[in-house]
């Protein structure tokens, strides 16, 4: 079970948006801004896509934001497109005795 | 161009050990705090050390604690992970990640990873 939690699976349709979420605690996504997201495809390495809860490394897209709402962070993909399909992870800084967290992955799928 | 090559991986018996390298390259490596995450077949990503910018500090997730120890050599730019006592469940493929700020607060480039696999 991982630290913080993921739908394990979420879908739209090209141009629509789509939200994904990573619920944790106080311990963790609530009491840091230090909340990054991470795309994997399939047999490849993560890519950093958002840091810091909001932040986006150049050359990420804009249709890519983040957020974060008390223990929740949220990911959005707006104006979907095909290549967006792969898997999401978001991560967050959690103390210096667990350090770092990981959600157990969104595979978003482009219908 | 900033590149991480992680080497070592490999065909293990449980209970045996193995000794993962990161080697690093295309930015001051003695500048940057260093991390280890691994991705069981199938599975999410998960947190398993990270080592201080000089290796003075050194952190591991609950189930390495005692069986793995990270360390780094500024000298060779290479990072590494003993790994002992190895249980199927280690089972994975291990990443070296650049942690971009030491602060633990995300990773910014990523290597390819190396396999490792424990048979029982």
């Amino acid at each position: 079970q991982s630290a913080l939690t993921q739908p394990p699976s979420a879908s739209g349709s090209p141009g629509q948006s789509v939200t994904i979420s990573c619920t944790g605690t106080s311990s963790d996504v609530g009491g840091y801004n230090y909340v990054s997201w991470y795309q994997q495809y399939s047999g490849k390495a993560p890519k950093l896509m958002i840091y810091d809860v909001s932040k986006r490394p150049s050359g990420v897209p804009d249709r890519f934001s983040g957020s974060k709402s008390g223990n929740t962070a949220s990911l959005t993909v707006s104006g979907l497109q095909a290549e967006d399909e792969a898997d999401y992870y978001c991560s967050s800084f959690a103390g210096y005795n667990s350090l770092v967290v990981f959600g157990g992955g969104t595979k978003l799928t482009v219908l | 161009e900033v590149q991480l090559v992680e080497s070592g991986g490999g065909l293990v018996q449980r209970g045996g050990s193995l000794r993962l390298s990161c080697a690093a390259s295309g930015f001051n490596f003695n500048a940057y705090a260093m991390h280890w995450v691994r991705q069981a077949p199938g599975k999410g990503l998960e947190y398993v050390s990270a080592i201080s910018r000089n290796g003075d500090s050194t952190y591991y997730g609950n189930s390495m604690k005692g069986r793995f120890t990270i360390s780094r050599d500024n000298s060779k730019n290479t990072l590494y992970l003993q790994m002992d006592t190895l249980r199927v469940e280690d089972m994975a493929m291990y990443y070296c990640a650049r942690d971009q700020d030491g602060s633990a607060s995300y990773y910014d480039y990523w290597g390819q990873g190396t396999l490792v696999t424990v048979s029982s």
